[in-house]
């Protein structure tokens, strides 16, 4: 069973460029989170979907962010005319369900660097 | 003052020492998990746990749901054991809230 998986693993865009994310869940995990890890800062949440949906993007910039999760096919999170400051780590996790019991699994992440 | 607060920042440590990380948060929380990442690397889960005390390996993780505070040990410490430990916990919602994590330093 392939755990999480991301793509691709670096990215280099110039400023103004747009920037497309992909994560696929483990198999059988339909929730998908993305996380941003900002040099020399902790992790925050972004964006939380299942399904065709979006649950909670209390974390997403109002501008320029957008996610999304289709029913086929690996959740996408994408960055429209990306700046300097967008450079970051970019972590996808995934679980089976919601709730306190279960275990969110993480990829390995995308290193966005914007020039 | 942030959720999640993660005791020492940094810390090194001889090859075969007992290693103690501390993370206090300040919400109630449904679970709270303990996180390793390497440098430049992916993050790979430790522990989850919401009650009393899970071990693997040379790994021990302990939480006090009453006084919000739970401890990662590691015991005969490795150099491979070299990483950041991040402390991340889930609270009314399904987001974690992540500490700054520990940067751990294991010398032969």
């Amino acid at each position: 069973n392939a755990g999480v998986m991301q793509n691709p693993r670096h990215l280099v865009r110039r400023r103004g460029q747009e920037a497309r994310l992909r994560c696929s869940p483990m198999k059988g995990h339909s929730h998908v989170y993305w996380y941003r890890q900002l040099p020399e800062e902790g992790l925050k949440f972004m964006v939380y979907l299942q399904k065709e949906n979006i649950i909670d993007e209390s974390g997403m910039p109002k501008e320029r962010f957008s996610a999304e999760f289709p029913k086929e096919g690996p959740s996408i999170l994408r960055i429209q005319q990306v700046v300097r400051g967008d450079s970051a780590a970019y972590f996808c996790a995934s679980s089976a369900l919601a709730g306190a019991g279960n275990e969110q699994f993480f990829g390995p992440g995308t290193r966005l660097t914007v020039l | 003052k942030n959720e999640v607060e993660q005791s020492p920042q940094n810390l090194t440590a001889q090859e075969g020492e007992f290693i103690t990380i501390n993370c206090s948060y300040s919400v109630g929380i449904s679970a709270l998990h303990w996180l390793q990442q390497h440098p430049g690397g992916g993050i790979v889960s430790l522990f989850m746990l919401s009650s009393g005390k899970k071990k693997h390996g040379r790994l021990i993780a302990t939480i006090n749901i009453q006084e919000k505070h739970s401890s990662l040990h590691i015991t005969a410490s490795h150099p491979r054991d070299s990483a950041v430990y991040i402390c991340a916990v889930k609270g009314g919602s399904e987001k974690l809230v992540f500490g700054k994590g520990t940067k751990l330093t294991v010398n032969p």
